[in-house]
């Protein structure tokens, strides 16, 4: 079945530091893939999503290229502010014909400090 | 344009009382989802809807759990009887459409304690 690993958190940065968050999926055909962002006390919102290979998806200066030879959507930010302390969510739909779930990671708690 | 809306935001009950949750999902969409936060189990889709008709229920737990949806505003999701194992975070979700069907958005979420 699909599945999708997230590096484990917390994850601790000071500001303006370089951030990665690794995603790992496992699915047949070609899914789609999303990070999900929940702000302390509020519901998942979209991040950003990429639809095919080589894709990139980007918002808010977070970036995610698809790699369908690694079978990686890792999650990227060159400079982190403290309004993006957040846990992230990796998750991948299925491909045509795999249901109509969307599969998500265990999630990847970020801290950015001062 | 207000987001998904849930309420309560915290519901602490006592095992084998009824529990209702509720939510209005945002104006215009055709899908509302019903999903559970927990550490153990991480998130988990428990049912979705389109146009107000149930499509998937496999992720329901057990018959404790029912949703209905009654008109395109409004969903509750009840479990009855409630039970400890029953404490979670329970988020309403909507999409727009079939196309942007996994473009979700989400409600604050109900925080739920059985005691």
């Amino acid at each position: 079945g699909n599945s999708v690993t997230q590096m484990e958190g917390p994850v601790t940065l000071s500001e303006e530091a370089f951030l990665t968050i690794n995603c790992t999926y496992t699915a047949t055909g070609y899914p789609s893939l999303f990070w999900y962002v929940q702000y302390p006390g509020e519901g998942l919102q979209l991040l950003l999503k990429a639809t095919k290979a080589d894709d990139k998806g980007s918002n808010k200066g977070f970036e995610a290229t698809y790699r369908k030879e690694t079978t990686s959507f890792h999650l990227e930010k060159g400079s982190v502010q403290v309004s993006d302390s957040a846990v992230y969510f990796c998750a991948l739909s299925p491909s045509t014909g795999g249901g109509n779930k969307l599969t998500f990671g265990t999630g990847t708690q970020l801290k950015v400090e001062l | 344009d207000a987001g998904v809306i849930q309420s309560p935001r915290h519901e602490v009950t006592e095992m084998g009382q009824e529990v209702t949750l509720r939510c209005k999902p945002i104006s215009g969409h055709d899908y509302l989802f019903w999903y559970r936060q927990t550490m153990m189990r991480g998130l988990e889709l428990l049912i979705y809807f389109n146009n107000n008709v149930p499509i998937d229920d496999s992720g329901m737990p057990e018959d404790r759990f029912s949703a209905k949806m009654p008109n395109a505003s409004f969903s509750t999701l009840k479990i009855q009887p409630s039970e400890p194992r029953d404490s979670a975070v329970y988020f309403c979700a909507s999409s727009r459409d079939s196309v942007a069907f996994y473009e979700q958005y989400f409600g604050p979420g109900t925080r739920l304690t059985v005691t």
